[in-house]
């Protein structure tokens, strides 16, 4: 699976769009980019995937670069509640090794 | 959506006894599961891949012996920690994969347990 670069911690104030990058320069073409978050001493909770196109559900946007080298992770409207570790996962969708590879993540510090 | 169900989600042993932690899929079969340990502070580290019906897989210095786990039926794996030490107590996270798929591909993680070994 490719390697995930992020930044350790971001803070954003409550109300305002969270942009998280992720950078996966190493990726494949037939790799996804997932995310995940953490809250404190909870098991991880999926947020979004994509391969190439930008994605958006009711959590998050995920922007991917042309050359999907990196991409972005959206809240539009961060809330007290989004304090978390968010962890940029890249990897095949379905192979043999099956599980998740987690690397240090982005600790995000939502303020009031 | 898938449902993962980790239980205890809390702990304290003394030190030489064992721990069992359970890891239920409560909506879908799994034939594999993922047992996760997370210092404070750290990322999540992947101990073993558990497989119904078959011996686990343990990642490099993961000790086997020690960490028992059991896959005895596609909706239950269970992790058992041998003669705890202090240096056990950890937060351990199950993982579980619904192959119907869905927008997250499968993987759906339990609420974790937070192991303390006095």
């Amino acid at each position: 699976d490719a390697k995930t670069t992020q930044p350790t911690s971001m803070d954003c104030a409550e109300g305002r769009a969270a942009n998280l990058p992720c950078n996966h320069s190493t990726i494949s073409g037939n790799e996804y980019v997932y995310w995940y978050r953490q809250i404190h001493s909870q098991g991880p909770q999926y947020i979004i995937h994509g391969l190439k196109n930008n994605e958006t559900n009711e959590m998050a946007s995920l922007i991917i670069t042309e050359d999907r080298k990196s991409s972005t992770l959206i809240l539009p409207h961060a809330t007290l509640r989004d304090t978390a570790v968010y962890y940029c996962i890249v990897r095949v969708a379905y192979n043999a090794g099956n599980m998740l590879t987690f690397g240090g993540g982005t600790r995000l510090m939502v303020k009031p | 959506g898938a449902v993962v169900s980790q239980h205890p989600s809390r702990v304290i042993c003394k030190s030489g006894t064992s721990v069992k932690i359970e890891c239920r899929s409560l909506d879908f079969q799994a034939t594999t599961m993922f047992w996760y340990r997370q210092f404070p502070k750290q990322s999540l580290m992947l101990m073993a891949t558990s497989n119904e019906g078959s011996k686990a897989t343990y990642e490099q210095g993961v000790e086997k012996d020690k960490f028992l786990i059991n896959h005895a039926s596609l909706t239950l794996s269970t992790l058992t920690v041998t003669s705890a030490h202090p240096e056990d107590s950890s937060f351990y996270i199950c993982s579980a994969r619904d192959l119907r798929g869905g927008a997250n591909y499968g993987y759906t993680f339990g609420s974790g347990t937070r192991l303390t070994v006095v």
